[in-house]
């Protein structure tokens, strides 16, 4: 069945240091694939998404490539702020509604 | 308008008591979910509304789950002579349309604890 993995966390990090969080998935057919993230207290917001190979979706500095060949889509930033501390789900529809998510990886960056 | 809301935001109960947990969509979507996060666990799917058509129940753990949507809009997920494993926080989003590319609005969540 389809499935998501993710990097586990914490990941702490200082602040202005580049940050990759890995997401590889399982996948019938041609998946969509998402960055969601939840900030301290808030629900779940979609970060970027990609609907194709080869698609980069991007927003506020975060960037994530659709790698079909390597059925990957990595969370990357060049330079992380105190703010962007929260946890990241990556996820995937197949073509329905329903999302699978990963389990979450929580980042903490210290100033 | 406002996002996807849910209330109450935290609820405590007691083990075999039942609970019922709300979801205000965001106004004009069609579909609306529901998923669990447990601790330490991704978000798992629950049920699932698309308009006027029959939901899809099929992450529903068990019968003691059930879900309803009135008049397109509000929904309830009540659950039945609770168990300490049902704690969790639930999650309800909303889409437009219900497609798989379509952006999923989130709600901030009930936590409820079964003691």
């Amino acid at each position: 069945g389809n499935s998501v993995t993710q990097m586990e966390g914490p990941v702490t990090l200082s602040e202005e240091a580049f940050l990759t969080i890995n997401c590889t998935y399982t996948a019938t057919g041609y998946p969509s694939l998402f960055w969601y993230v939840q900030y301290p207290g808030e629900g779940l917001q979609l970060l970027l998404k990609a609907t194709k190979a080869d698609d980069k979706g991007s927003n506020k500095g975060f960037e994530a490539t659709y790698r079909k060949e390597t059925t990957s889509f990595h969370l990357e930033k060049g330079s992380v702020q105190v703010s962007d501390s929260a946890v990241y789900f990556c996820a995937l529809s197949s073509g329905t509604y329903k999302y699978i998510f990963g389990t979450g990886t929580r980042l903490k960056v210290l100033a | 308008g406002a996002g996807v809301s849910q209330s109450p935001s935290n609820k405590v109960t007691e083990k075999g008591k039942d609970v019922e947990l709300r979801c205000d969509p965001i106004s004009g979507h069609t579909a609306l979910y529901w998923y669990r996060q447990s601790l330490g666990q991704g978000l798992e799917f629950l049920i699932y509304f698309q308009g006027n058509s029959a939901p899809d129940k099929s992450g529903l753990p068990s019968d003691r789950f059930s879900a309803e949507r009135t008049g397109g809009s509000v929904s309830t997920l009540t659950i039945q002579r609770t168990q300490q494993e049902d704690s969790a926080v639930y999650l309800c989003a909303s889409s437009l349309a219900g497609g798989g590319t379509d952006t999923q609005y989130f709600g901030p969540g009930t936590r409820l604890t079964v003691l």
